[in-house]
This record gives C-alpha cells, sequence and structure tokens, in this order.
C-alpha cells in the first residue's frame, strides 16, 4: 500500500541550529509533493511543494526540500531554525494513476525549538 | 485562513447518536476533502468530492458519509458515532488549474469527542 513515512516524530533544536527532517515515501507512479505546516493554534498551511523541474525547491520563511526521486525521498531543510518555527510539519504525497487519487499524509513531526 | 469555515468547532456527543460536520468556502474551488487527524496518524482521507456530482471514498469512508450540497459547502456525517470516532476533523479544498495544482487549503478543524 502507498505510504508516507516521517522518521522524527518529535525534534528538538536550539535556535541557530540546522534541521532536516525525513519524508520517505512509496509510490511508482508520478508524484507531487508537499511539505505542510501547522503552527501553534492555527490552521494547516502549505510550506513548499513539488511538482516538477527542479528537484530543490524553496518555500516560505527559509525552508527548501530536495525531492531524490531515486530514493523516494523529499526531505526537509533550513539552515537556522528560529524559535518561530516550532510548529508541527507534515509531508504529504498526491498522485493519481489510472484513475485512483490519493492525498496521504505522513504522521508528522513535532518541532520545539527552544529560545 | 477565513476562507474554509468548519462548524462547529468543538462537539461533545454520545454513543450511537447522529453527527453532522459542516465545511463552507470562499475561495471558489471545486475540490473539497474532508480528514480526520489522530495522534500519531497524522491525517488520513475521508471522502473528497471534485465537484457538485462527483464524491469519492477515500482510505477510512466507512462510519461515514458525506453531502455536497453546492460548491461552496461540504458536510460530514456520523449516522451512528461510536467512541473510535473521537478526532480531529479538518476540511480542506483545492483547485486542479494554476501553478500549485491540488494544494490544500485547510479550515480550522473540529474537534469531535464521542462518549
Amino acid at each position: 500500500a502507498q505510504s508516507v513515512s516521517q522518521h522524527n516524530h518529535h525534534v528538538i533544536l536550539s535556535e541557530a541550529a540546522s534541521l532536516e527532517l525525513g519524508c520517505n515515501y512509496s509510490y511508482g507512479g508520478t508524484v507531487n509533493l508537499f511539505w505542510y505546516v501547522q503552527y501553534p493554534g492555527q490552521h494547516l498551511q502549505l510550506l513548499l511543494k513539488y511538482f516538477s523541474g527542479d528537484p530543490l525547491v524553496k518555500g516560505i520563511k527559509g525552508f527548501e526540500a530536495e525531492f531524490i526521486k531515486s530514493k523516494f525521498s523529499f526531505n526537509l531543510r533550513k539552515p537556522s531554525v528560529q524559535w518561530s518555527d516550532t510548529a508541527e510539519y507534515f509531508c504529504a504525497v498526491n498522485a493519481r494513476n489510472s484513475g485512483t487519487y490519493k492525498y496521504i499524509f505522513g504522521t508528522g513531526t513535532r518541532l520545539k525549538v527552544l529560545a | 485562513d477565513a476562507d474554509v469555515t468548519q462548524t462547529p468547532r468543538n462537539r461533545i456527543t454520545k454513543t450511537g447518536k447522529r453527527i453532522m460536520l459542516e465545511c463552507s468556502q470562499t475561495k471558489g474551488h471545486d475540490r473539497m476533502y474532508w480528514y480526520r487527524q489522530d495522534p500519531g496518524l497524522g491525517l488520513r482521507l475521508i471522502y473528497y468530492s471534485f465537484d457538485v456530482k462527483d464524491i469519492n471514498k477515500g482510505e477510512i469512508s466507512d462510519g461515514y458519509s458525506v453531502s455536497r450540497q453546492a460548491q461552496a459547502k461540504f458536510s460530514l456525517s456520523l449516522e451512528s458515532a461510536i467512541p473510535n470516532q473521537t478526532a480531529l476533523y479538518f476540511c480542506a479544498t483545492s483547485d486542479i488549474s494554476g501553478r500549485a495544482p491540488d494544494t490544500q487549503y485547510f479550515g480550522p478543524g473540529t474537534r469531535l469527542t464521542v462518549l
């Protein structure tokens, strides 16, 4: 079955530390890839997306992600986190193959950044 | 994001009761979705609708039904609520056109507790 794996469930970092959150998916067809973020008390919102082209995509607030097709991965990175990055981060895969539509989310990673 | 609203925001009910959660959007999107979020499981798709006449089951549709009353309205019903339907429910919309097709725009969520 198709799935999205986020290996880090809880991450605690100090401000200015570098961040990398892993995301791996199992789906053999063409996919669109997303990272969503949920800040405390706010709605889930799009952080960045990959559809095609340059596999290194940049999102809001200095986040970036790299699509590595051979590894079925779409890891999220930020060189220097801030206290305001404390949130829950979700990787998601959207795919449509032979009429079957999928929108699958990972289980999420809770990031806490210490001031 | 006030473009997608959900009512009620919180609901406590008893086993066996019928419950309806409502979602309205002003984004003009054709596609609407219902997800549930459980701790450690991420978001899982319950139902989705690509237009008023199109309703599709997601990965966990058992025990749920939906109605797409208009382009802007998509309601989720629990015909006979059970305790394991206690969860946070999100409505979302998306647009097939533009530079980011199927980016999900989420409502604020409805926290449902079934006793």
